[in-house]
């Protein structure tokens, strides 16, 4: 079946040091997408970049499609980037699959 | 921004019996999907609906689960009976899948389903 590993699993960072999260997956996707969640909450769309480089804010995400890889670089991390970050990718059979998210913890 | 609806964020009921999660997905969206997570634990896929019918589940979607859309109302996932492995977060998801190949995926707040 499809497959999406994500890593690291967890991170722990001082505030102001930037994070590197990284997702692979195992056959061609057509699109990727990058999603945050707090403990409980619900899922929040941080970045569609089905191949490339696409900016937002302090978020950074670089698919190389042939590669089969999407990077996620936070830079300066703040207390409130505390959550998991879960890639998504979809193939051509029409549905999204996750993987099991990089949790992330930022100290002051 | 888009946004898809859930009713109820909570359903607390008893084994065995019969529930119904409701999603009000974003309008035009074609694609819509469920997801269960068990607290802290991965966004598990359980089916995607497009034009009245299923078109893929995984085998998390038991056969007491069932999906409808009648005449473009909500978008329901029915659990009949539960089971107490069912008590998870209920996650509905809506996706466009306009000509420009926009797939972007669109997520309710989740229905918390608690079986006891």
């Amino acid at each position: 079946g499809q497959q999406v590993q994500q890593s690291p699993a967890s991170l722990v960072l001082q505030e102001g040091e930037n994070a590197e999260l990284q997702c692979n997956f195992s056959s061609t996707a057509t699109q990727l997408q990058w999603f945050y969640q707090r403990p409980g909450g619900s899922l929040v769309s941080l970045l569609y970049n089905p191949s490339g480089t696409k900016h937002t804010g302090r978020l950074t995400s670089t698919t190389v499609t042939k590669e089969r890889r999407s990077s996620l670089h936070i830079s300066s991390s703040q207390i409130t980037d505390s959550g998991t970050y879960f890639c998504a990718m979809i193939t051509g059979y029409q549905n999204f699959y996750f993987g099991k998210g990089t949790s992330l913890t930022v100290i002051p | 921004g888009p946004k898809v609806l859930q009713i109820p964020s909570h359903q607390i009921i008893d084994m065995g019996q019969m529930v119904t999660l409701n999603c009000d997905p974003v309008s035009n969206h074609l694609y819509f999907y469920w997801y269960k997570q068990i607290l802290g634990q991965q966004m598990e896929f359980l089916v995607n609906f497009y034009n009245g019918k299923v078109m893929e589940k995984s085998k998390l979607f038991k056969d007491q689960f069932s999906v409808e859309r009648p005449d473009g109302s909500y978008f329901t996932l029915k659990i009949q009976p539960t089971a107490l492995e069912d008590s998870a977060v209920y996650f509905c998801a809506s996706s466009p899948r306009d000509r420009a190949a926009n797939e972007r995926l669109f997520f309710g707040h989740g229905t918390k389903l608690s079986v006891l």
